[in-house]
């Protein structure tokens, strides 16, 4: 079974340091690009970031453009989102996915004194 | 930076008649590789997105086949043949041809 399984949300306070974590199963990330997405409470989709296959191109949108880095462990399977000086928008459920394979249930990011 | 347009953003349906959702790029949507990154995702209340169409037309795994996908270069359509009361959420399209940009989504709902 395709599967993507997101880990490392929880409560931070404003300008802490996060890093979330994509476990993926039954496909290989190598072949494909990445990407993280979110959804602040009550909101649509915002695309984050992604990745290309060997991690030599990122990109991401603007607000979060030199606080967010994306990267991969193709070995391990995995994708990864180091979060740093996290705001309160910054609080939203993120996602990884692929997306013509798999997205992921999402975990939690709450930015709160 | 490539714009998403949906409509409508509201859709009530009867159970069982048919309900399409348009969705527009700014820009063409056709990848140099000769793919067009077009996705529909559903969203029921409380659940995380769910894939259901990819590259404009084809069906995700799992997914029933009263929904399909159509269009090109900048004009897209969702439809559901008969609507269920399962398929009531919120429906987005999603480009990943550059970068990756949402739309509104639109909110299906039952008369």
């Amino acid at each position: 079974e395709v599967q993507l399984v997101e880990s490392g949300g929880g409560l931070v306070q404003p300008g802490g340091s996060l890093r979330l974590s994509c476990a993926a199963s039954g496909f290989t990330i190598s072949s494909y690009w990445m990407i993280w997405v979110r959804q602040a409470p009550g909101k649509g989709l915002e695309w984050v970031a992604n990745i290309n296959q060997d991690g030599s191109e990122k990109y991401y949108v603007d607000s979060v453009k030199g606080r967010f880095t994306i990267s991969r462990d193709n070995a391990k399977n995995s994708l990864f989102l180091q979060m740093n000086s996290l705001r309160a928008e910054d609080t939203a459920v993120y996602y990884c996915a692929e997306t013509t394979v798999a997205w992921g249930q999402g975990t939690l990011v709450t930015v709160s004194s | 930076d490539i714009v998403m347009t949906q409509t409508p953003l509201s859709s009530p349906v009867t159970l069982g008649q048919p309900a399409s959702i348009s969705c527009r790029s700014s820009q063409s949507l056709v990848h140099s590789d000769g793919n067009t990154y077009l996705s529909w995702l559903q969203q029921r209340p409380g659940q995380p997105p769910r894939l259901l169409i990819y590259k404009i037309s084809n069906r995700f795994s799992g997914v029933p086949d009263r929904f399909s996908g159509s269009g090109a270069g900048t004009d897209f359509t969702l439809k559901i043949s008969r609507v269920e009361a399962e398929d009531v959420g919120v429906y987005y399209c999603m480009q990943a041809t550059q970068l990756g940009t949402f739309g509104q989504g639109t909110k299906l709902e039952i008369k």
